[in-house]
């Protein structure tokens, strides 16, 4: 299994801040990361897919980078909706998940 | 726009088989790849493995021996077999929708909560 780790655990910022979390991979995944937004009680949606791709219908807010093992999710000028817990997702191999971020306000 | 529901007991014995089924709608279940992906409460998310419209699967190999994934193209549904259930094995269970093998989740359903208890 390919492991994801994610970094920090848990996050606190303010509306308006700009926030970056990180995802590293225990072996190279090339572009094949995934990022998803979970918000309590609903399923994952996907913001960004093969590194830097964004999905359609999300925000420009968001922007993921990096290759290789180790990746970035960025958030600009968070909006009250972007409180969540955010998960990595490596599909170069069986797909495995990072254990997540939540992000909450300060 | 696809979407997806999940269908199945929400309760299901020790020991016994976890049976879930998942519902196109909106589009097509042809060309693309179905999982089933589960998160137990307050836990991580985990893959348990797709089935491609032509009926091949791949399976996460930590429960490959007790899961089979089938898929009934004419009825535009997939499902999911979990053999041996316990306690571990309670979750919202998830299906979701990958373009390719090795792609995103880009549509998912809204999850099924499964508890395994007597």
């Amino acid at each position: 299994d390919i492991q994801m780790t994610q970094s920090p655990s848990s996050l606190s910022a303010s509306v308006g801040d700009r926030v970056t979390m990180t995802c590293r991979a225990s072996q190279t995944i090339s572009s094949y990361l995934n990022w998803y937004q979970q918000k309590p009680g609903k399923a994952p949606k996907l913001l960004i897919f093969d590194a830097s791709s964004l999905q359609r219908g999300v925000p420009p807010r968001f922007s993921g980078s990096g290759s290789g093992t180790d990746f970035t999710l960025t958030i600009s000028n968070l909006q009250p909706e972007d409180f969540a817990t955010y998960y990595c997702q490596q599909s170069y191999r069986s797909p495995t998940f990072g254990q997540g971020t939540k992000l909450e306000i300060k | 726009q696809v979407q997806l529901q999940e269908s199945g007991p929400g309760l299901v014995k020790p020991s016994e088989t976890l049976s879930l089924t998942c519902t196109v709608s909106g589009g097509s279940i042809s060309t693309y790849y179905w999982s089933w992906i589960r998160q137990p409460p307050g836990k991580g998310v985990e893959w348990i493995g797709y089935i491609y419209y032509n009926g091949s699967t791949n399976y996460n190999p930590s429960l490959e021996s007790r899961v089979t994934i089938s898929i009934d193209t004419s009825k535009k549904q997939f499902s999911l077999r979990l053999s041996s259930v316990t306690a571990a094995d309670t979750a919202m269970y998830y299906c979701a929708r990958g373009y390719n093998w090795n792609a995103a989740f880009d549509s998912w359903g809204q999850g099924t909560l499964v508890t395994v208890s007597s």
